[in-house]
């Protein structure tokens, strides 16, 4: 079965600063991995996947992500935080075993102070 | 293109009544996803449909939810009878076929209340 574990509910970083959000997962096969962002009152919005090819994925907004297979890790970075990217970030997963069925982490709430 | 729609965007009920969320997805995608959206559980894939035919159901809670597509254009999510518990935002999702199936384009959700 594949999950993901999302570490810290709540981040805060100040406008400029280095934004982080960390995003752990398991899997017994290769998976395909998510990040999605959600605006107050919206749906969500892909920013960027991973599906098997370049480890360092970039994404939208200028969102980064490196899925680090010795720590089954997939963080999301972004080198200087706008007050515009506060919102909710969630780290999704799905096998790749042919299904599109995809396990959402619990969220973070990424707060960025002026 | 004007993206996923849902509708009602709120939906307020007492708990007993059916209830009925509806969704159109983008033109000529052939994926649709029902999600439900809770503080307690987080995002819950319910169902989603390939081609207008139900893929994987195994996310619905209980034989009260259930879910049609009738065809490529609109879907429905059925609550009946309903409880205070499934209060929830609900939201669908559609992706086209191919490469960019992973992209999954979301609606705006509907908020539902179960008094």
């Amino acid at each position: 079965a594949q999950s993901v574990t999302q570490l810290g509910s709540h981040v805060s970083v100040s406008e400029g600063a280095l934004v982080l959000l960390r995003c752990n997962y398991s899997s017994s096969v290769p998976p395909y991995l998510f990040w999605y962002v959600q605006y107050p009152n919206q749906g969500l919005q892909l920013l960027l996947k991973y599906t098997s090819a370049a480890t360092l994925v970039k994404g939208i907004n200028g969102f980064e992500a490196e899925f680090k297979k010795s720590e089954t890790s997939f963080h999301l970075t972004k080198p200087s935080a706008h007050m515009s990217d506060a919102a909710e970030y969630f780290c999704a997963v799905r096998t790749t075993s042919g299904t599109y069925k995809y396990i959402f982490g619990t969220g973070t709430r990424l707060k960025v102070l002026a | 293109d004007a993206g996923v729609i849902q509708s009602p965007r709120h939906e307020v009920t007492e708990m007993g009544q059916e209830v009925t969320l509806r969704c159109k997805p983008i033109s000529g995608h052939d994926y649709l996803f029902w999600y439900r959206q809770t503080m307690m559980r987080g995002l819950e894939l319910l169902i989603y449909f390939n081609n207008n035919v139900p893929i994987d159901d195994s996310g619905m809670p209980e034989d009260r939810f259930s879910a049609k597509m009738p065809n490529a254009s609109f879907s429905t999510l059925k609550i009946q009878p309903s409880e205070p518990r499934d209060s929830a935002v609900y939201f669908c999702a559609s992706s086209p076929q191919g490469l960019s199936t992973d992209t999954q384009y979301f609606g705006p959700g509907t908020r539902l209340t179960v008094l």
